[in-house]
């Protein structure tokens, strides 16, 4: 069954550096997002993305952000300058809808960044 | 008002009770929705679509009300296996929301 997969499973970085973290969406999706979740608390929106741009972000994605499709496989999420409080579970996500359909996400695994 | 809503619960139920999730939305644009199932430290996985005429799966009934803005979730016979925190998904054009999740706990 195909699936969406994230790297590194978790990563440990030191505050003020940067950190990109990876995702290989399911081949045939089309639109594909970012999701973090702090340990306890609920998961929240950060970014959408669509035919190779931005298509709606949040307030948490500021400029520290950024999102990129390098190739046609591998999506990115890069935070600039990490911050403690940017410690959480990120969650990437893909969804189909290539015929205006609705479809589920799927989710890859998460990879948890510390930040210390 | 939030975009999502969820009870968080927690909901602690005896093995073999009926349980039930509700859920409102706030944007009436909304195009579709989902009932996913969150196990501690692990990715939201999908548990079902939502669609007004209901659906059913198994044990699982899921509910939504366009008029109401509201979702609902129901299980029954409910097992060790279900406890989990369960997440209300509302699609809007190119962004997926969460709620905040109901945790749910089956005891023996």
């Amino acid at each position: 069954e195909p699936e969406v997969t994230q790297t590194p499973s978790h990563q440990v970085t030191q505050m003020g550096q940067e950190v990109i973290l990876r995702c290989v969406p399911i081949s045939n999706h089309l639109y594909f997002y970012w999701y973090r979740q702090i340990l306890g608390q609920k998961v929240e929106f950060l970014v959408s993305f669509y035919n190779n741009e931005i298509s709606e972000k949040s307030e948490i994605f500021d400029d520290q952000f950024s999102v990129e499709r390098p190739d046609g496989s591998n999506f990115t999420l890069k935070i600039r300058s990490t911050k403690l409080e940017d410690s959480a579970m990120y969650f990437c996500a893909s969804r189909y809808d290539r015929t205006g359909r609705d479809t589920e996400a799927f989710f890859g695994q998460g990879t948890r960044l510390t930040v210390v | 008002r939030k975009e999502v809503e969820q009870d968080p619960g927690p909901f602690n139920v005896p093995e073999g009770a009926t349980v039930a999730f509700n859920c409102t939305y706030s944007n009436s644009a909304s195009q579709s929705f989902f009932w996913y199932r969150q196990d501690c430290r692990k990715e939201p996985k999908l548990l079902m679509s939502v669609y007004s005429s209901g659906n059913e799966d198994g044990r699982f009934t899921a509910q939504l009300n366009r008029a109401s803005q509201y979702i609902s979730l129901l299980i029954r016979d409910s097992k060790l296996s279900d406890s989990a925190t369960y997440l209300c998904v509302v699609n809007s054009a190119s962004k997926i929301i969460f709620g905040s999740g109901t945790r749910l706990s089956i005891r023996p």
